[in-house]
């Protein structure tokens, strides 16, 4: 079972939606959590950290649930440049090894 | 531009043949990391350099594999004898700090045939 899953969509939202998505992960062990977003054939970029109090930044929230063991990104009033791969991520400590990577939630604002 | 570096961007090579590849990374950056991202899938720990010493690598990065960052600075990652399930997109990150703050290059795109 992989450590990070995420629901690989894609999603297909109209523009100035509110979209939402979890990430679950296995390792309860985890001490950190971070969202990373990625466009079609570049690198991942960090877009936030998720604290345990949760976190918004502009339009984007991130909250983690400890107890169910899931991270949620949210969305309000989306742009047509939030179209991307948005990657779960976390971190069980350990060294670098212990970052675990999601597959990633596919993105796709409509206009 | 101060951003991680990686060269080539592009590379095709026979199944057999060694390629090695080159990461630049934010010149204060004491960690460098390499990571495989095959499609669809998240990026794969390869392997972590703190300054010029190799503090870990991947227990699924097999020997014919290796990496080197003789002076803390740049990188090379080395593949030897190519297969064709080496095909990936290979990203170098640097950090000053915390593992999960890094910057991505823009990644060395292998393709084996």
């Amino acid at each position: 079972r992989k450590e990070v899953e995420q629901d690989p969509g894609p999603f297909n939202v109209p523009e100035g939606a509110t979209v939402a998505f979890n990430c679950t992960y296995s390792n309860s062990a985890s001490q950190s959590f971070f969202w990373y977003r990625q466009d079609c054939r570049k690198e991942p970029k960090l877009l936030m950290s998720v604290y345990s109090s949760g976190n918004e930044d502009g339009r984007f929230t991130a909250q983690l649930n400890r107890a169910s063991q899931y991270i949620s990104l949210l969305i309000r009033d989306s742009k047509l440049s939030d179209s991307a791969t948005y990657l779960c991520v976390a971190y069980s400590g350990g060294g670098a090894d212990g970052l675990t990577f999601g597959k990633g939630t596919h993105l796709i604002i409509q206009p | 531009d101060t951003g991680v570096s990686q060269d080539p961007r592009h590379k095709i090579t026979k199944r057999g043949q060694n390629v090695t590849f080159r990461c630049d990374p934010i010149s204060e950056h004491n960690r460098l990391y390499w990571y495989r991202q095959t499609l669809g899938q998240g990026p794969e720990f390869l392997t972590y350099f703190q300054n010029e010493a190799q503090l870990e690598k991947s227990r699924l990065l097999s020997d014919r594999f290796s990496a080197e960052r003789p002076k803390g600075s740049f990188s090379t990652l080395e593949i030897q004898r190519t297969e064709q399930g080496d095909s990936a997109m290979y990203l170098c990150a640097s950090s000053l700090g915390n593992f999960a703050e890094a910057f991505f290059g823009q990644g060395t795109r292998l393709t084996v045939v």
